[in-house]
């Protein structure tokens, strides 16, 4: 079965650089997550879109963007990167029909700021 | 604020034996339980929920027990084996969110030992 697909697995950035993440979603899931994890810590949601748009607003710092496309990928960017943003960023997807279920997540893509 | 809390870091295990991971939450709008289990360089994977209309759920060898007035939601293994070494996750999220994100505890790491 299709799962989340995330691009790039790795990706290496120097300070004051930018840097995007995709996310595929699971065909025919209505909502996507974004979420960071730091070394050592646990998952921090930092936003999510339903059907295209905005849903909810974690952590996310001002630096990052993110949107919905029109075929339900989504990207993350991320401005001005600082050491702290090295981390794993994990999208998630899902089907809210019927109400919560579990989140799919993709394997995440590693950032490291250098 | 840890809205999910995971108190034990760490938890090792002889293997047939019953594995106990347990998670406690503050957010009394939280209705929906999840356990994810998490291998390194891979995401997070659904293992198993609870609704805060049930105090039990149960799938093969994962049993979720939820004590509402408690706050706490406990996941047993049983028995436990080698494979089931990993990170485990408590998340919980609430309807009334916007979206059903999920609020993640920072993670017990199970060591099943043969």
């Amino acid at each position: 079965a299709a799962g989340v697909i995330q691009s790039p697995r790795h990706l290496i950035k120097e300070k004051r650089e930018t840097a995007t993440l995709k996310c595929y979603p699971i065909p025919r899931h209505d909502t996507v997550y974004w979420y960071q994890q730091g070394p050592g810590q646990d998952p921090q949601f930092l936003i999510s879109f339903y059907e295209k748009m905005q849903s909810d607003k974690g952590s996310i710092p001002d630096r990052f963007s993110a949107q919905q496309f029109s075929d339900y990928h989504s990207e993350l960017n991320m401005s001005s990167l600082e050491l702290g943003d090295s981390a794993l960023y994990f999208c998630a997807s899902s089907s809210t029909v019927g109400g919560p279920g579990e989140l799919f997540f993709g394997e995440g893509s590693r950032l490291t700021v250098l | 604020d840890q809205q999910v809390k995971q108190n034990s870091p760490s938890l090792s295990v002889q293997e047939g034996r019953i594995s106990i991971l347990n998670c406690d939450y503050t957010n009394s709008m939280f209705d929906y339980f999840l356990w994810y289990k998490k291998y390194p360089a891979e995401g997070p994977t659904f293992l198993i929920s609870i609704s805060s209309i049930k105090d039990k759920n149960e799938d093969g060898r994962f049993t979720v027990f939820l004590n509402k007035s408690a706050k706490h939601l406990s996941l047993h293994i049983v028995p436990s084996q080698p494979g089931d070494s990993a990170v485990y996750f408590c998340a919980a999220s609430a309807s009334g969110a916007g979206s059903y994100q999920l609020t993640f505890g920072k993670g017990t790491k199970l060591s099943v030992i043969p």
